[in-house]
């Protein structure tokens, strides 16, 4: 049962264009989202999070929103680098103060070309 | 930040041998840490919950004799691949926190059984 699910496997932008990777989850109980960057042979990195409070969060050129009706969050990359090409995760979780467990998607590959 | 370091980042063993990969959580306390395992093209998943000071909470379907996670102290975590098999080839990643905190990740392992 995936709950988390990233239903594009890989995505193609220009340079100098807007990338935006979609994730949906099933789980109304999530309540707090992430999004990861990995590049080959290396764990992922954080990138941005949002929480279930907020419908939209933004750190420089990423931008989060969020759509609880939709249960669906989208990742918004503004201008697009190539140094952004890696493969992107989206991750939720339900935090009570205690650990939680992230539940991740499968991955969308991003390539940013020249 | 908080700074998680795992090792060994990459490791060859033969079958049937057994593979310690350490988890370490530099900057701070960790009661927790979680142990995920990717396969090709699909999601990392949990394995299991490891716990400082008593034992660990596996996933359903993975086998507690062959992955031994051992949690002795606040900052260091182990899991070990024992009898390792080809099929148990895989990225394996340690990720603390899951509180309101956030996740740090370690940098991942990657485990060829030969």
């Amino acid at each position: 049962d995936q709950q988390v699910k990233q239903n594009s496997p890989s995505l193609s932008v220009q340079e100098g264009r807007i990338s935006i990777l979609n994730c949906d989850y099933t789980n109304s109980m999530f309540d707090y989202f992430l999004w990861y960057k990995k590049y080959p042979a290396e764990g992922p990195t954080f990138l941005i999070s949002i929480s279930s409070i907020k419908d939209k969060n933004e750190d420089g050129r990423f931008t989060v929103f969020l759509n609880k009706s939709a249960k669906h969050l989208s990742l918004h990359i503004v201008p697009s680098q190539p140094g952004d090409s890696a493969v992107y995760f989206c991750a939720a979780s339900t935090p009570t103060g205690t650990a939680s467990k992230l539940t991740f998607g499968t991955g969308t590959r991003l390539q940013v070309t020249l | 930040g908080a700074v998680v370091s795992q090792h060994p980042s990459r490791v060859i063993c033969k079958s049937g041998t057994s593979v310690k990969i350490e988890c370490r959580s530099l900057d701070f306390q960790a009661t927790t840490m979680f142990w995920y395992r990717q396969f090709p093209k699909q999601s990392l998943m949990l394995m299991a919950t490891s716990n400082e000071g008593s034992k660990a909470t596996y996933e359903q379907g993975v086998e507690k004799d062959k992955f031994l996670i051992n949690h002795a102290s606040l900052t260091l975590s182990t899991l070990t691949v024992t009898s390792a098999h080809p099929e148990d080839s895989s990225f394996y990643i340690c990720i603390v926190g899951g509180d309101y905190y956030g996740y740090t990740f370690g940098s991942g392992t990657r485990l060829t059984v030969v």
